[in-house]
């Protein structure tokens, strides 16, 4: 079976573009989630979805939105590039539903953002 | 914020010899979960132990967990090269969003 999924692998962006990355979870997974991972840093949580719907909103701001489709797929844009928003992005699926604890995630190999 | 904090952030060992990771955390958790990441790479699940567990063990790895000091530790027996990778703690507060710490970067010399 495949794992999560995410296109593109790279993305150059300029300051001030808007972005939008994409993820596909693994099959019969529900829950998808954001993290950002800046270099030489842990991933930061960013959004959780679970059954289309936004279960969890990290500390970022409104600048980060995302979305999950009837199949479970899911995007996260981001407006108004800044430098800071250069990182690792990943994400993550998970068959339990958010209230279900102890169940892991599986990462996607994530999307190498760079703004300049 | 409430973050795992491995400690120490970089070991370099010889291939065979024992690799031993710490985390600790503020708050109370539900469970705390160890993950590898291989050069930037995406995350691979390793071991997921439970608040009321006290020691897991998956193949040459062993994570022990004391909820009294808020802490785990992460030892990878007869380390091979192919263990070389970052390893992050992250624990969850009950809602499957996880709080990494920073890292730990681990060499395996041949």
């Amino acid at each position: 079976d495949a794992g999560v999924t995410q296109s593109p692998t790279h993305l150059i962006k300029t300051r001030g573009q808007q972005v939008t990355l994409r993820c596909s979870p693994i099959s019969g997974h529900k829950s998808v989630s954001w993290y950002q991972q800046v270099l030489g840093q842990g991933p930061q949580f960013i959004f959780q979805y679970y059954e289309k719907e936004e279960r969890g909103r990290g500390n970022f701001p409104d600048r980060f939105s995302a979305r999950q489709f009837p199949n479970y797929s899911s995007e996260l844009n981001v407006n108004a590039l800044l430098l800071g928003d250069s990182a690792l992005y990943l994400c993550a699926s998970s068959l339990a539903r958010p209230s279900s604890y102890n169940s892991p995630l599986h990462f996607g190999n994530g999307t190498r953002l760079t703004v300049t | 914020s409430q973050q795992g904090e491995e400690d120490p952030q970089a070991l370099s060992i010889q291939e065979g010899e024992n690799a031993t990771m710490n985390c600790s955390y503020k708050t109370s958790i539900n469970n705390l979960q160890w993950y590898r990441q291989n050069s930037g790479r995406g995350l691979v699940h390793l071991i997921l132990i439970r608040s009321n567990e006290r020691e897991k063990h998956s193949g040459r790895l062993r994570v022990t967990l004391d909820t009294s000091k808020k802490s785990s530790s992460l030892l990878i027996t007869a380390s091979r090269a192919a263990d070389t990778a970052s390893y992050f703690c992250a624990t969850d507060y009950g809602n499957n969003r996880l709080a990494f710490g920073k890292g730990n970067q681990v060499v395996v010399i041949p």
